[in-house]
């Protein structure tokens, strides 16, 4: 069992809805947590990032974090055909860069004009 | 400004031939992180950069890898005796932050193709 598990979809959705996106992991100590988009041929961008538990907001996206549950989620509202992209959820031990980060397979997010 | 830089952006090598990828983050960046992407996959970590340290290779796959950062700016992954598993994305990111990986930016990639 990998440390991180996403699932890697293809997820389809129609223009305009509401997309949620998850992550499971199995390491307890994980404490910060992201959330990257990756267009093909392209390296990854990062949208959100969070520590420990909780929910941050940036304008349409959304990300939970729920450390009794090792459970990650990204919520796209309204989303667009230009979101279109795969999601990769991250995560690591520290802020720090010693242990790099540990990445989920990626979800491949498809909006349907 | 300009943003990660990797070259070359493709390679095809032998299997058994020696290959250098290349990595300029951006200026002033004292943070850098090499990893391996599969087909399919997520990114795995392969080793990290603090100015010209390495202070973290404990993703090097086997020791046919090897990266280097002798000025702190400029990095060079050298994978010796290349093995069909070696086909992959490898990316590099950068980080202004000491231990910053909440603000790493990546760069497009190289695509290695073993044959």
């Amino acid at each position: 069992q990998k440390e991180v598990e996403q699932d890697p979809g293809p997820l389809s959705v129609p223009e305009g809805a509401i997309v949620s996106l998850n992550c499971t992991y199995s390491n307890s100590a994980f404490q910060y947590f992201m959330w990257y988009r990756q267009y093909s041929r392209k390296g990854p961008e990062l949208l959100m990032y969070t520590y420990s538990s909780g929910n941050k907001e940036d304008g349409r996206f959304t990300a939970q974090v729920d450390k009794s549950s090792k459970y990650i989620s990204l919520f796209i509202r309204d989303s667009q055909p230009s979101d279109s992209a795969t999601y990769l959820c991250a995560m690591s031990l520290s802020g720090g860069g010693a242990d790099g980060l540990t990445f989920g397979k990626g979800t491949h997010l498809i909006i349907q004009p | 400004g300009a943003g990660v830089s990797q070259s070359p952006r493709y390679k095809v090598a032998k299997r058994g031939q020696d290959v250098a990828l290349r990595c300029d983050p951006i200026s002033g960046h004292v943070s850098l992180f090499w990893y391996q992407q599969a087909l399919g996959q997520g990114p795995e970590f392969l080793t990290y950069f603090q100015n010209e340290a390495q202070l973290d290779k404990s993703g090097l796959p086997s020791d046919r890898f090897f990266a280097e950062r002798p000025e702190g700016s400029v990095s060079t992954l050298k994978i010796q005796r290349t093995q069909q598993e070696d086909s992959a994305v490898y990316l590099c990111a950068s980080s202004p932050v000491l231990r910053g990986l909440e603000t790493q930016y990546f760069g497009p990639g190289t695509r290695l193709l073993v044959l």
